[in-house]
């Protein structure tokens, strides 16, 4: 069985700060892939990354970036210089390409950031 | 390109009574999975639509049924509402499903309450 977890429920910074949203997984397959999404107040899940089981590589995009160790079975998630729209709920999925576009996600992390 | 569209965005039912809910995906996807989230248990897979073909099922009683039609749009439907069916439910759109993990991008959802 998969499983994530986000042992964050809620994280409160203050505009400026770096934050990281961790997120560790379990899983038997070799194969699979890890997700980030944002949700907003609005309710709509806004994909943020997608990193496949082989590729370590760390990314950055602007102000995001993610640390991927397959050792520590984590997916972290780092905001530099956070922003007030940044404050959401972030969610961690995995999924398994036997099990087609299934995501199971983790509880969430609800970031607010306090200008 | 259009996103995923959901209507309708909101809708109060009681007891008993039966909902259908709709989903238009991103052009050219074929893939269509149902999500509901509550607050208790978080994000919860449904099921996956591809090809007018249910491919995955999650954990949901058969009052929870889904269909998808020639041009990927999707519905589900919920019979004999009860109480813990209120919920958002998430629909979510990728290119191609089976054998590989497409990412899924996320309509605005149907909030769905139930007295």
């Amino acid at each position: 069985a998969q499983k994530v977890t986000q042992a964050q429920t809620e994280i409160s910074v203050v505009e400026k700060e770096d934050v990281t949203l961790d997120c560790v997984y379990e899983t038997r397959d070799t194969t699979y892939y890890l997700f980030w999404y944002k949700q907003p107040p609005s309710g709509e899940l806004v994909f943020l990354i997608r990193r496949n089981s082989f590729d370590e590589q760390n990314e950055i995009s602007g102000r995001y970036s993610w640390n991927f160790q397959k050792s520590t079975s984590s997916f972290n998630f780092t905001i530099t210089a956070s922003q007030v729209v940044d404050s959401a709920v972030y969610f961690c999925a995995l999924s398994r390409p036997l099990s087609g576009s299934r995501l199971t996600f983790g509880e969430g992390t609800q970031l607010t950031v306090n200008p | 390109k259009a996103g995923v569209t959901q209507t309708p965005r909101y809708l109060i039912k009681t007891r008993g009574q039966q909902v259908t809910l709709s989903c238009s995906p991103i052009s050219g996807h074929r893939s269509v999975s149902w999500y509901q989230q509550t607050p208790g248990q978080g994000l919860q897979f449904l099921f996956e639509y591809f090809s007018e073909t249910q491919r995955n099922k999650g954990n949901f009683p058969g009052r929870f049924s889904g269909r998808q039609f020639s041009n990927s749009r999707s519905e589900m439907n919920v019979s004999t509402l009860e109480l813990g069916d209120s919920a958002l439910y998430l629909c979510a759109s990728s290119l191609e499903a089976g054998g590989t993990t497409d990412t899924q991008y996320f309509g605005p959802g149907t909030r769905l309450t139930v007295l």
